[in-house]
């Protein structure tokens, strides 16, 4: 069965410092890929995903992720952080080929100082 | 278009009773599923549906069931509530399966007490 480590459950920045946000999956073959933030009170919203094709993928609000298939790894980043991007972030991995149904890590929340 | 909308967004039962929560559809998805997360915690599948027929189901015991309607609209029913159904239950849809991503919508918190 697939599964989803996200390994830091909270991580500190400050306001203009990058970021990297650890994902680790568990799967075969190559699975699609999902990063979604989460603000307090609110439903999760889609970021970047990862299909297929350029192992470097661009999403919303500045963030990008990097597939590294022999890492099984797909790591959330992103050069200058700002205070707004304080949230809870989860990766969640699908298994291609089969429900599609995905499976999300713990999350990390991330708390950015001024 | 419209995002997918819950309701309703805060509820509070005792133990035992019964709760179901509802979900709209985001327009052109015909595929919903329902999660719940408890706090600090990610999402857990509890079930999907496809055109009105469950297609997929985590592990969640029976008393945790639902509905789809013929315009893709959905219920979670939730039966003999327990203090450990407390959480934040999500529903999600998409366009025929989810490798084009989730829609998520805001979110109904159970508390039971």
């Amino acid at each position: 069965a697939q599964s989803v480590t996200q390994p830091d459950i909270h991580i500190t920045v400050s306001e203009g410092a990058s970021l990297e946000l650890r994902c680790n999956y568990s799967y075969g073959a190559t699975p699609y890929l999902f990063w979604y933030v989460q603000s307090p009170g609110q439903g999760l919203q889609l970021l970047l995903k990862y299909f297929s094709g350029d192992t470097l993928v661009q999403g919303i609000k500045g963030f990008e992720a990097e597939f590294k298939r022999s890492q099984s790894s797909f790591n959330l980043r992103k050069p200058s952080v700002h205070w707004s991007d304080a949230a809870e972030y989860f990766c969640a991995v699908v298994e291609s080929g089969g429900s599609y149904i995905p499976t999300f890590g713990r999350g990390t929340s991330l708390i950015v100082h001024p | 278009e419209t995002g997918v909308t819950q309701s309703p967004t805060h509820l509070i039962k005792t133990r035992g009773q019964q709760v179901t929560l509802r979900c709209s559809s985001q327009s052109g998805h015909n595929t919903v599923s329902w999660y719940q997360q408890a706090l600090g915690q990610g999402p857990q599948f509890i079930f999907q549906y496809y055109r009105e027929e469950e297609n997929g189901r985590g592990n969640f015991p029976p008393r945790f069931s639902g509905l789809q309607f013929p315009n893709y609209s959905s219920e979670l029913n939730v039966n003999a509530l327990e203090l450990d159904d407390s959480a934040l239950y999500l529903c999600a849809s998409s366009p025929s399966g989810t490798a084009y991503g989730y829609t998520f919508g805001s979110g109904t918190r159970l508390t039971v007490v």
